[in-house]
């Protein structure tokens, strides 16, 4: 399968410290994408990594991708409870570059940031 | 404000009935997609669209129907043939694929059990 695998399943944190969540996958890719699911609702996107990038910022998240371990890391500084949330890597996948057209979800981290 | 919007939020499906899920974007998205979310899973694929009057299965497609009449439109029958449909339906809108997969937009979700 494609299909990205977050480690670890569950994540449970205080205040003030950071999250770190794994995601490794099989294929070559041209992007890979975190998201962010609240309870109940939808996905949001939070950030999208090139193959040809190693690292990115947007605020207090921090995405770095190893291509050649097929791996990406997502690290949330400073946690807030307002972060709790389950957590989910996105894969495209490349037939020889051209990509297929869709995602591929791992099954998530779910985070939790105790006041 | 753009946006897509799932409805109903809530949906009951008595035995062999057919029933359908609605989704519209007014994001001016070419691609639309639809996944399953079982309790404490990831998204998987049923259907996905890049453009109008044209959709691909996508990894669990068994009893499920699309149609792509519509750039704004792709609503999602669940038809007596799945025996199995209670879960959480999302549905996502996205840029066509350039160069990788462009970040997705999520609905809120339409929540389908069985009577």
């Amino acid at each position: 399968s494609q299909q990205g695998e977050e480690d670890p399943q569950a994540l449970s944190i205080q205040e003030g410290e950071n999250a770190t969540m794994n995601c490794s996958y099989k294929t070559s890719i041209n992007n890979l994408q975190w998201y962010r699911q609240n309870s109940g609702r939808g996905l949001v996107h939070l950030i999208l990594i090139r193959s040809n990038e190693r690292e990115k910022h947007s605020g207090r998240l921090r995405v770095t991708l190893d291509t050649s371990k097929k791996s990406s890391s997502l690290l949330i500084t400073a946690s807030r409870a307002a972060d709790t949330a389950s957590y989910f890597c996105a894969t495209d996948a490349t037939d020889r570059g051209s990509t297929l057209g869709r995602l591929y979800f791992g099954r998530g981290t779910q985070l939790t940031v105790w006041p | 404000d753009g946006g897509i919007t799932q409805s109903p939020k809530y949906l009951f499906r008595k035995e062999g009935q057919n029933v359908t899920l609605s989704c519209e974007q007014n994001l001016n998205h070419d691609a639309m997609y639809w996944y399953r979310q079982d309790p404490g899973q990831g998204l998987r694929l049923i259907y996905y669209s890049q453009i109008v009057n044209d959709f691909q299965k996508g990894d669990i497609a068994e009893g499920y129907s699309v149609s792509r009449e519509k750039k704004e439109s792709f609503p999602l029958t669940v038809t007596s043939a799945q025996k199995n449909p209670t879960a959480f339906y999302l549905c996502a809108s996205s840029f066509r694929t350039g160069v990788g997969n462009q970040p997705q937009h999520f609905g809120d979700g339409t929540r389908l059990s069985i009577l």
